[in-house]
């Protein structure tokens, strides 16, 4: 079965100091891989994919993930945080049980950044 | 804003009732996807329509359920609702099938049952 992981409930960074965010991922086939963040009160937004090609993903507010296959993970990076930037962080994969054409989201329990000036 | 539209907003009502919540997906996408999330469970899949006919089941309770309308939009039923429903519900869209294409989130609803 598809799973994700997000090891950290929580991620503690300086404003203007790099992060990251953990995802691990099993799945049998391809991955097809997302991120979303999560604003208090709001819906998700898409922050970025992986579905085929480079290893490194950018994606939206100067966000990137670096698709690691031997290590199954899909991490999220950005240089330099920013106060705004705390918020909920979702790893999700997509579940290709329904032949592979269309498929919801496997999502992981989420990680809360919070970066301090 | 994704262009994804959920109402209500906000719903309480008692155990025991029923509810629909209603979902307009992104202009021109054909698949909708309704999830719920919880402290307890996080973000759990309920079920995905296209084009008006249901394509995947989640984790989704005999006593809910869902369609999607010749104009797209869908809606949520939940019916002899209990405590634990109580719960952001959303919405999403994708234009078709295929498995690259992201998910547009909608605002949600949140359902509290007392």
């Amino acid at each position: 079965a598809q799973s994700v992981a997000q090891p950290e409930d929580q991620v503690n960074v300086a404003e203007g100091n790099p992060l990251t965010v953990k995802c691990t991922y099993s799945v049998s086939g391809n991955p097809y891989l997302f991120w979303y963040v999560q604003y208090p009160n709001r819906g998700l937004q898409f922050l970025l994919k992986y579905i085929t090609g480079d290893n490194l993903v950018k994606g939206s507010y100067g966000f990137e993930a670096e698709f690691n296959k031997s290590q199954t993970s899909f991490h999220l990076k950005k240089p330099s945080a920013l106060v705004s930037d705390s918020a909920l962080y979702f790893c999700a994969v997509r579940d290709v049980n329904y032949g592979g054409s269309q498929g919801n989201l496997i999502f992981g329990k989420g990680t809360k950044l919070s970066v301090k000036p | 804003d994704s262009g994804v539209t959920q109402t209500p907003k906000h719903l309480i009502t008692a155990t025991g009732q029923r509810v629909t919540l209603r979902c307009s997906p992104r202009s021109g996408d054909l698949s909708v996807y309704w999830y719920q999330q919880s402290l307890d469970q996080g973000l759990q899949f309920l079920i995905q329509y296209y084009n008006g006919e249901e394509r995947a089941k989640g984790n989704i309770l005999e006593r809910f359920s869902a369609q999607q309308f010749p104009d797209l939009h869908s809606e949520l039923n939940l019916s002899s609702l209990e405590l634990g429903d109580s719960a952001l519900y959303f919405c999403a869209s994708s234009p078709g099938q295929s498995s690259s294409y992201e998910q547009y989130f909608g605002p949600g609803t949140r359902l509290t049952v007392t």
